[in-house]
């Protein structure tokens, strides 16, 4: 089954407590994109990959750190995870940057 | 910088009715206007989308109308049913790249 898959689902940790969620998809996706969303503003995108080892930045990228190392992988990561990082997290992938993005179910993050 | 801008943000109408959703967007460079829906729980799914050298696309009951002019794009779904009730998002991206804005999404309700 095609699919974009988000580990973890449900995570609550402290301030300062370095994690990563992981991203995977297994329709061989060049574009890969991750999103936050919190009530009242949408969807806001934190970084995007148009290919391996190509990464930027979108509009919300402070206090977040990506790689994309192989095609199928795109980990976020939070060094230092601060209050406000608290939120739903989106992974997603398409064929190219503006075509059909597949979204993953969603990690909520509670940062404490 | 880049905004998009979605209008209204509840809606509720009666099955059987149309509803329109409208969004607008500040950089003039923009030229790819996907539409998502989300369901309760769910990531979100591409539902429609228009590049800027169409003014019009449909799809059934859905349609997706352009005013570069004007920089807005509107979503039309006629002969609207309960399982239309979700959240739906307008966004807008520029000439090939990864980048893609997000309206603040409206919530849909279609009344049985």
């Amino acid at each position: 089954e095609a699919q974009v898959t988000q580990n973890p689902r449900y995570l609550i940790t402290v301030t300062g407590k370095k994690l990563t969620v992981t991203c995977s998809q297994n329709m061989n996706h060049e574009y890969m994109s991750w999103y936050r969303q919190d009530p009242g503003l949408g969807l806001r995108q934190i970084y995007y990959s148009m290919n391996v080892e190509v990464t930027d930045k979108g509009d919300v990228p402070e206090g977040y750190k990506v790689s994309r190392k192989e095609k199928r992988n795109f980990p976020l990561i939070l060094e230092s995870p601060s209050p406000n990082q608290t939120s739903l997290y989106f992974c997603a992938s398409s064929f190219q940057g503006q075509e059909t993005q597949y979204f993953g179910p969603g990690t909520r993050l509670l940062v404490l | 910088g880049e905004n998009v801008e979605q209008h209204p943000s509840t809606l509720s109408v009666q099955e059987g009715d149309s509803a329109v959703i409208k969004c607008t967007y500040s950089d003039s460079a923009s030229n790819y206007f996907p539409w998502y829906k989300q369901e309760l729980g769910k990531g979100p799914q591409l539902i429609i989308d228009i590049r800027s050298n169409v003014g019009e696309k449909k799809d059934q009951r859905i349609a997706v109308t352009l005013n570069k002019t004007a920089k807005h794009f509107s979503l039309h779904i006629t002969e609207t049913q309960p399982e239309d009730s979700a959240v739906y998002f307008c966004a807008a991206s520029w000439w090939q790249g990864g980048k893609l804005i997000f309206g603040q999404g409206t919530e849909l309700s279609v009344k049985p």
